[in-house]
């Protein structure tokens, strides 16, 4: 199985400030990268799909980067509306796998 | 607007059958593979197994494939995950998603059931 490996478990930031999740992926997965959030007490959302790809009706301050085996989301400037749980799922090769997921909190 | 609303949860004893259901509406349903994702207690994600937009295919985790199955009726919108022998691990909300891309991006949740396994 690929693995995943998600960083900051936490992650508590101010407002306006920018904010980096990462994924590291243990072996090649290409371009089939997504992420996720959940806001509390509600379903995950899609964000990015295919490692830089804004999914519909996401805010222009999301955005998906890739470098190698690293994929990044970053958060321009960050929302009150954006505190929840964000995950990233690899879709190269069955079985999917998730990240743990990085919890996000206002400071 | 897409709709995917899971039933069927509960609370269930340890060694019992619990089947899921997801009606879907607002989309094509037949067009679209579809996917179950649990999520546990301590909010970890596990992503269970697929199904091809016509039935014809299924894809699951390896650790789960002999006890969970995966159908879809198309004529009814409705996407079923039967488990079997349900263990206490198996404690977690179950969500439904729309796949595009293969089932490959999952741009649609349900709003998940919750599954309890105790005695």
């Amino acid at each position: 199985d690929i693995q995943m490996t998600q960083s900051p478990a936490s992650l508590s930031a101010s407002l306006e400030e920018i904010v980096t999740i990462t994924c590291q992926a243990s072996q090649d997965i290409g371009n089939w990268l997504s992420w996720y959030q959940q806001k509390p007490g509600k379903s995950p959302q899609l964000l990015i799909y295919g490692a830089t790809s804004l999914a519909d009706g996401v805010p222009s301050r999301f955005s998906g980067s890739r470098s190698g085996t690293q994929y990044s989301l970053k958060i321009s400037r960050l929302q009150v509306e954006d505190i929840g749980i964000y995950y990233c799922l690899q879709a190269y090769s069955a079985p999917l796998t998730f990240g743990s997921g990085t919890k996000l909190e206002i400071k | 607007e897409v709709q995917l609303v899971e039933s069927g949860g509960g609370l269930v004893q340890p060694g019992a059958s619990l089947k899921l259901s997801c009606v879907a509406s607002g989309f094509t349903f037949s067009d679209y593979w579809m996917s179950w994702v649990r999520q546990t207690p301590g909010k970890t994600m596990e992503w269970i197994g697929d199904i091809k937009y016509d039935g014809s295919y299924t894809n699951y985790a390896p650790s789960l494939k002999n006890r969970f199955t995966i159908s879809r009726d198309n004529a009814k919108s409705t996407l079923y995950l039967q488990m079997s022998n349900v263990r206490s691990e198996d404690t977690a909300t179950y969500y439904c998603t729309r796949g595009q891309i293969r089932g490959r991006v999952m741009d649609a949740w349900g709003q998940g059931a919750s599954v309890t396994v105790s005695s």
